[in-house]
């Protein structure tokens, strides 16, 4: 069965700084492009980040362009997403997704079930 | 990158059909047959339900159906069932970023 499984959300103050982590299992991780998408409360779909299947092209959304970082390791088939400088805008439940091919643009075809993110004093 | 425009939401009896629409540019919609639609259930993941334009993954009832001309693309469901109730997203290649959302439409079986 394919599977993707987020952590690592929680509460965090403004300015902090958090690591959210997505296990994969089920299929080939290295051969996939990953993504990170976002949902704040009530709102719609957010793309936010991406990473080609060898992790040699990333691509950050201009909302958090500089602030978070995409990653992943193959040989742990985990994914990450180091957000810094975190705002109350960044509040959302954040999914991982796996796409359909080797790069970002794809369509993504499995999602976890999210972690939620709640950026407040 | 703005978001691709949908209606807010959309609703229908069981049995009828009805289709929801994503507008968007020259420069993404309208430029690449790289359209996708996503069903979210409340509480749940998005689900993908249509990829380039008009294809259907493995799994996906044949009742829903993509289509696009120009700027505009549509889903249309057909013989709308209640399971149908939830969220969908629209989703396009842009020439400028990997990938653009819609604002989401609420579909409701009455």
């Amino acid at each position: 069965e394919l599977r993707l499984l987020e952590s690592g959300g929680g509460l965090v103050q403004p300015g902090g700084s958090l690591r959210l982590s997505c296990a994969a299992s089920g299929f080939t991780f290295s051969s996939y492009a990953m993504i990170w998408v976002r949902q704040a409360p009530g709102k719609g779909l957010e793309w936010v980040s991406g990473i080609s299947n060898s992790g040699g092209s990333t691509y950050h959304a201009d909302s958090v362009k500089g602030r978070f970082t995409i990653s992943r390791d193959n040989s742990k088939n985990t994914l990450f997403l180091q957000m810094n400088s975190l705002r109350a805008e960044d509040t959302a439940i954040y999914y991982c997704a796996k796409t359909i091919g080797y790069y970002y643009y794809y369509d993504m075809d499995v999602w976890g079930q999210g972690t939620t993110v709640t950026v407040s004093s | 990158q703005s978001a691709l425009t949908q209606p807010a939401s959309v609703s229908g009896s069981p049995g009828q059909s009805i289709t929801i629409s994503c507008t968007g540019t020259s420069s993404d919609v309208g430029g690449y047959n790289y359209v996708s639609w996503y069903q979210q259930h409340p509480g749940k993941a998005p689900k993908l339900m249509i990829s380039d334009v008009s294809n259907r993954p493995s799994g996906v009832s044949d009742r829903f159906s993509g289509s696009k001309s120009g700027n505009t693309a549509s889903l249309t469901i057909s013989g709308l069932q209640a399971e149908d109730e939830a969220d969908y997203y629209c989703s396009s290649y842009t020439s400028s970023s990997p990938r653009v959302f819609g604002g989401g439409t609420k579909v409701t079986v009455l």
